[in-house]
Order: structure tokens, then sequence, then C-alpha cells
């Protein structure tokens, strides 16, 4: 069963900093992976998909790697802003259209 | 630009009632499915489907049904509530599914149905 881990559970930045968030599985037999964006109270947004055969995907101030050898993924935000201040999730897709999600990563961006 | 239409936003319900939870997509996407959010928990997926007339259970798909006649809806029914079932529920949808044995595409999520049972 695939194991989805978010570390920090939640992070506070002051304005302007760059910031990693993490995501580890256990199972790297994985069709995909996705990142989205959780405002508080509303559905989720995604940000980033990167398919198994590829290493990473940019969007903006937004870069996602994927490592399967090592079971990791890293979100990368530069130059953070107030309005990142969201909840982080990753999922990993799997056989039978089966996406399993982490528990996310508050982040709060500081003015 | 509707996308994913959940409805209602917010539901109690009494211990035993029934009721569905509508969701609906304007983007002719195959792929639809229902995920529980709890806190402690993360997202769960309840049932999902690959095309009009499939539905398979995913991994927490008991005291609820779906179907799939159309293309662009897909109900989730709660047969008898239990308070366990107290939680905000989102569907999701995808333009691709690559089946029953292949992965997703990009998920859209509608804005979520926040249910509380008595």
């Amino acid at each position: 069963k695939q194991e989805v881990t978010q570390i920090p559970a939640a992070l506070s930045v002051p304005e302007g900093e760059n910031l990693v968030l993490n995501c580890s599985f256990t199972d790297s037999a994985i069709y995909n992976l996705q990142w989205f964006r959780q405002d508080h109270g509303k559905g989720l947004t995604s940000l980033l998909l990167i398919q198994s055969s590829q290493r990473e995907q940019t969007s903006g101030r937004l870069n996602a790697s994927l490592d399967k050898s090592s079971g990791r993924s890293t979100l990368y935000i530069a130059a953070s802003q107030p309005g990142d201040s969201a909840t982080y999730l990753c999922a990993l897709g799997g056989r039978g259209s089966r996406l399993t999600f982490g528990e996310g990563t508050q982040l709060t961006v500081n003015p | 630009n509707a996308g994913v239409t959940q409805t209602p936003k917010f539901q109690v319900l009494k211990t035993g009632q029934s009721m569905t939870l509508q969701c609906a997509q304007d983007m002719n996407h195959e792929y639809m499915s229902w995920y529980r959010q709890d806190p402690g928990m993360g997202l769960r997926l309840i049932h999902y489907s690959v095309g009009a007339g499939i539905t398979d259970q995913g991994e927490v798909p008991n005291g609820y049904n779906v179907s799939r006649s159309t293309t662009e809806d897909f109900p989730l029914r709660l047969l008898s509530a239990a308070p366990s079932q107290t939680s905000v529920y989102f569907c999701a949808s995808s333009s691709t599914s690559g089946g029953r044995l292949q992965g997703t595409g990009e998920l859209f999520f509608g804005e979520g149905s926040r249910l509380t049972v008595l």
C-alpha cells in the first residue's frame, strides 16, 4: 500500500524567502505525481503534474522535482508572497486511476 | 467556466437518514471520483469512475453508493448516514483516465460539500 508523507506539517516564513516542501512515498511504481494547493475551506487546485518518466516541472515561481529511486518529490517556491499562504498537498497516481494523498504542509508567508 | 460543481455546499443529517451529494462537470472528462477529507487522515478515495457505466471502489467505499449514467454527472449516495460520515466531501475529475489499469491526468476539484451527521 502506498504511503505518502509530507514534512514539515506546517511552515512559517517571511515574505521573499525561497522555500522547499517535501513529499516522500513508499512505492515507486507510480504513473505520476501531482502537487495541489488548498486554500482554507476551499477545494484543491492542481499546481504541477509530473509524469513518472519526467524529472521535474516548472510553472512560474514553482518548480517540482521527482526522484522515484529515492521515493521523494520536492516543491520549490521562489520569492514567496503572502498570497502563497495555503496548504500544499502531493498526490501519487497509481494503477487503477487511484491517487494517494499526503496530509499536506500548511504554509504561512508573513508580510 | 463552471468546471466541477458540487451541491449542496453544506448539509446536516440525522443518523439513519439518506441523501445524495451531486457532482457535475462540464469539461467532458472521462474520469470522476469522490474523496472525503478528515483531519489527521488526509484525502481518501471513496469511489471513482473511468467512464459512463463504469464505477469502482476506492479506499473507503462502505456506506456509499455511486452510479455514472452520463459523462457529466457522478452522484454519491449515503444510504443510512452515520456520525462517522461527518466529513468534507470532494468530487474531482480528469480528462484522461487510462482506464482501470493506468493513472489519471491533472485533477480538477469541486469546492467541497461539508456534511454533518448528528
